[in-house]
């Protein structure tokens, strides 16, 4: 596609359920990233994917965290027994490749605002 | 590891007033810095990038910013802002060999008034 896209651009649910957000990256981009913005804080670093393959997970803030990518496209973060603490906005992005310098300049979705009761 | 430090919070202007958002970073290697904006209810857009070279980059909207090794900052500015600037600004930052995941700042909220 033209942009990177994420699904849905809002979520509101109740504490204790699960939650799917879905990301869909620029057609060619091998390297997707997921981030957390919450309240007033920069971009905290969730997961990254080179292909299917998640080489750094060092960032999911707990157990309950969950991503795959299928394809070498759409990634699927998901978050298991929601916490009222997990509510912020998740940002998508992808690059070129995962390497330093012009190829690895991101390109972010516009994210999902998920908000938990 | 890398860090980045974004000094303002939030930084109010009037229209047509110069502006100028500080930005320093830490980092045992070399860098590669970069700012972003993020409007309203969107994702974040590239500004500028500095890779190597010219320590004085232009990006888009008229921004520029300098790249100061010695000071270990990336100073963002434009010399006359526009109430369409009104926006959130992230500076980021790294490493040229190695992590290839940038660390970003907290952001810096530029908000312009009439």
């Amino acid at each position: 596609g033209a942009g990177v896209s994420q699904s849905p651009s809002n979520k509101v649910t109740e504490k204790g359920k699960d939650v799917e957000l879905r990301c869909d990256p620029i057609s060619g981009h091998t390297a997707l990233y997921w981030y957390r913005q919450s309240l007033g804080q920069g971009l905290e670093f969730l997961i990254y994917f080179q292909g299917n393959s998640a080489p750094d997970k060092s960032g999911l803030p707990s157990d309950r965290f969950s991503a795959e990518r299928t394809g070498g496209s759409v990634s699927t973060l998901t978050i298991q027994r929601t916490q009222q603490e997990d509510s912020a906005v998740y940002l998508c992005a992808s690059s070129l490749a995962p390497v330093s310098g012009t190829k690895n300049i991101q390109y972010f979705g516009a994210g999902t605002r998920l908000s938990v009761l | 590891a890398q860090s980045v430090t974004q000094l303002d919070s939030q930084v109010p202007v009037f229209e047509e007033a110069p502006v100028e958002l500080r930005c320093n970073y830490s980092s045992s290697v070399s860098v590669y810095l970069f700012w972003y904006v993020q409007y309203p209810n969107q994702g974040l857009q590239l500004l500028l990038k500095y890779l190597s070279g010219s320590t004085l980059v232009k990006g888009i909207n008229g921004f520029e910013a300098e790249f100061n090794k010695s000071q270990t900052s990336f100073h963002l500015r434009k010399p006359s802002v526009h109430i369409s600037d009104t926006a959130e600004y992230f500076c980021a930052v790294s490493m040229s060999g190695g992590s290839y995941i940038p660390t970003f700042g907290r952001g810096t909220s530029l908000i312009v008034h009439p």
